[in-house]
């Protein structure tokens, strides 16, 4: 089974709207850890924003939110307001255990922003 | 406080040459993941080193592929008798400690291309 489920390949929202990118994982390990990340076409991985498996609260940074439903495994990024600027490639990604060392990305969603 | 560094950021080999990949880890970061983005494709984990230690290769393929990191430099990332599937993003990334939480910062990734 897939660790991390990304099912939209492309996505386009007009700029100032807000935009959901679906994620879900699948894992036994009670503690995990939940990542969002951009990948714009000059090609560095762009850390967003951090959602842990115990934390009660919906992870939020910015213009980022991270909309974490535990029970049903899913950990959809939202973002509000889009900017031209947020055109890119976004992996979802987890890191679990044992040893945490090593984060299980998916195959990631092209967001294209129109003017 | 500078980030994850690697270089070359693009890199051409003929078949059957070698290439190495270098990464400086962010300042105060011990631990050292190397991954590989196929194009298209999301992150695969490749090695988890410590400073003079592997501490997972579960991702690595057997042969061609070796990674350290010294006591003292850099890790290197070297592929032995290149072919054109090792055509690829190599990614370094870094974090302070291993654990669920522990976000790993990304290096700007090394473009392989093998003619």
């Amino acid at each position: 089974a897939q660790k991390i489920t990304q099912t939209q390949p492309g996505m386009f929202v007009q700029e100032k709207e807000a935009v959901t990118l679906d994620c879900t994982y699948d894992t036994s390990d009670p503690s995990y850890g939940l990542f969002w990340y951009k990948q714009p076409s000059s090609g560095e991985m762009i850390f967003l924003i951090y959602q842990g498996s115990y934390d009660q609260q919906n992870a939020t940074e910015g213009r980022y939110s991270l909309n974490f439903q535990k029970a049903r495994k899913s950990a959809n990024l939202v973002i509000s307001a889009s900017q031209l600027g947020d055109s890119a490639m976004y992996f979802c990604a987890m890191r679990e255990g044992p040893g945490y060392q090593k984060v299980t990305f998916g195959i990631g969603t092209k967001l294209q922003v129109i003017p | 406080n500078a980030g994850v560094m690697q270089n070359p950021r693009h890199l051409v080999r003929r078949r059957g040459q070698e290439a190495r990949l270098r990464c400086s880890p962010m300042k105060g970061h011990s631990h050292v993941y190397w991954y590989r983005q196929l194009p298209e494709e999301g992150l695969k984990f490749m090695v988890y080193l410590q400073k003079e230690n592997i501490i997972d290769e579960s991702g690595m393929p057997k042969e061609r592929f070796s990674a350290e990191f010294p006591k003292e430099g850099p890790s290197i990332l070297r592929i032995q008798q290149v072919v054109r599937g090792d055509s690829a993003a190599y990614f370094c990334a870094s974090s302070p400690e291993v654990a669920a939480q522990e976000t790993q910062y990304f290096g700007p990734g090394t473009r392989l291309l093998v003619l």
